[in-house]
């Protein structure tokens, strides 16, 4: 079991709210990433950090932001969460070209 | 445009037969390809990881092949189980940095 997680698990929330998704790893690992999955789909990267104080944005346009102050933490976060915003958002860091994903964020926004 | 295909369909297996999944992609040139395992409603497990120059991999009872000519992928489980019902993804490392995943194709072993 990888030492990397994610809160919360679940989250129903209403529309205009903000939300922070956050995830934490153990590993020391310098790169952490975000994907937005839904169901049968593939894995769409929005964010990615090479290290502290490194983000880029994915290949998917995303309005969420990252940010990168401490290597362990990489939150996540959407100003203002939109019924489109729906999905699995998985946190994910590597090392030596193997991920480590946590066990992601069901969000639904209504 | 840049695509990872894997068969949408499931793939039904008897438990105790070989289960072969395919990945093909196409525009890439991976240095490495990993599979990974999803089970519903978690993230992915990592499982093996083979390199451009390499044709092939084992890990117990799985197998990993991969054809740079062919651009495509097989990744095989041997005498199956009803425990190796998942989802399995194949992605592709392009730079040492991104990672691209395909839409997996779902292993159903029956008893």
């Amino acid at each position: 079991e990888a030492d990397i997680y994610q809160t919360p698990r679940y989250l129903v929330i209403g529309t205009g709210k903000k939300i922070t998704l956050e995830c934490s790893q153990t590993m020391g690992h310098d790169k952490m990433y975000w994907y937005q999955q839904d169901p049968g789909m593939e894995l769409h990267l929005i964010h990615y950090s090479y290290g502290v104080n490194s983000t880029e944005k994915g290949d998917l346009s995303s309005e969420s932001t990252v940010s990168r102050i401490r290597t362990e933490h990489f939150p996540l976060t959407l100003e203002s969460a939109r019924p489109s915003h729906t999905s699995q958002y998985l946190c994910a860091s590597s090392h030596n070209n193997e991920q480590f994903f946590g066990p992601g964020t069901r969000l639904t926004v209504l | 445009s840049q695509k990872i295909e894997q068969n949408s369909e499931a793939l039904n297996i008897q438990e105790g037969k070989t289960a072969t999944l395919t990945c093909n992609y196409t525009n890439y040139s991976p240095a490495y390809l990993q599979w990974y395992r999803q089970d519903p409603g978690r993230g992915p497990v990592f499982l093996l990881l083979i390199r451009e120059n390499e044709k092939e991999k084992r890990k117990e009872r799985l197998k990993v092949t991969f054809d740079t000519t062919l651009k495509q992928s097989l990744f095989h489980i041997t005498a199956s189980q009803p425990a190796d019902s998942a989802t399995y993804l194949c992605a592709l490392t392009v730079n040492f940095n991104k990672f691209y995943f395909g839409s997996g194709t779902k292993l159903n072993v029956k008893p």
